[in-house]
């Protein structure tokens, strides 16, 4: 299966701890976004980055949250010191730029994380 | 700025009825219009797009929909409900590669449920 790698699937932190979730794109895929699904709710953009640069950010809260996505591994968005309010799923996304693909996002199965 | 209203939460048919999910959008520029389908605990799987092509686009599992620029509308059909249609349904707005970031603005989901 060449599609959108999440781990983990399930997350569990107490409150204050680091959560840390890992995205690996489609094979080829140069273009990253992550999105927030709060219980009940549609998804959410957060941030949109491509190899090395983070392009858009409008939708990470200002603390805490942080995003990469290196030259070589994966994206990973990183939450610091937990609260319960971040308790949703998180998922990426991930597309290849150019005429043909039309904007077509691919979605991973998710990270639920859960906070205690 | 763009943004996505799904009328109603939740709908339910009867299997063989037809099913109707009703989206409507508010766009700047010349959108792109999606629906994605997320089944229980999974990620979101595309449906169909309209990229600025024909006005009815046909997708997967029998389901299309039709582009009426007029009422700002992209809703969801399909002649008849089957039960493996039960799932949540996403509409979404992008817009197109030429305008930059390509993030996805979702409206809040329908849940469909199918009657026996």
């Amino acid at each position: 299966n060449a599609g959108v790698m999440q781990n983990p699937r399930h997350l569990v932190r107490r409150r204050g701890q680091e959560a840390r979730l890992r995205c690996s794109p489609v094979k080829g895929h140069s273009h990253v976004y992550w999105y927030r699904q709060l219980p009940e709710e549609g998804l959410k953009f957060m941030v949109y980055l491509q190899k090395e640069n983070i392009i858009d950010e409008s939708g990470m809260p200002k603390e805490r949250f942080s995003a990469e996505f290196p030259k070589e591994g994966p994206s990973i968005l990183r939450i610091q010191q937990v609260v319960r309010g971040d308790s949703a799923a998180y998922f990426c996304a991930s597309s290849h730029r150019d005429r043909g693909s039309k904007n077509i996002q691919y979605f991973g199965a998710g990270t639920r994380l859960s906070v205690l | 700025a763009q943004s996505v209203t799904q009328l109603g939460s939740h709908v339910s048919v009867s299997e063989g009825a037809l099913v109707l999910l009703r989206c409507n959008y508010s766009s700047s520029v010349p959108p792109y219009l999606f629906w994605y389908v997320q089944y229980p605990n999974q990620g979101l799987q595309l449906l169909l797009k309209y990229t600025s092509a024909a006005t009815l686009v046909k997708g997967i599992n029998g389901f299309e929909a039709e582009f009426k620029k007029s009422e700002t509308s992209f809703h969801l059909t399909k002649p008849s409900a089957h039960m493996s249609d039960a799932a949540e349904y996403f509409c979404a707005v992008s817009a197109p590669e030429t305008f930059g970031n390509e993030k996805l603005t979702f409206g809040t989901g329908t849940r469909l449920t199918i009657i026996p």
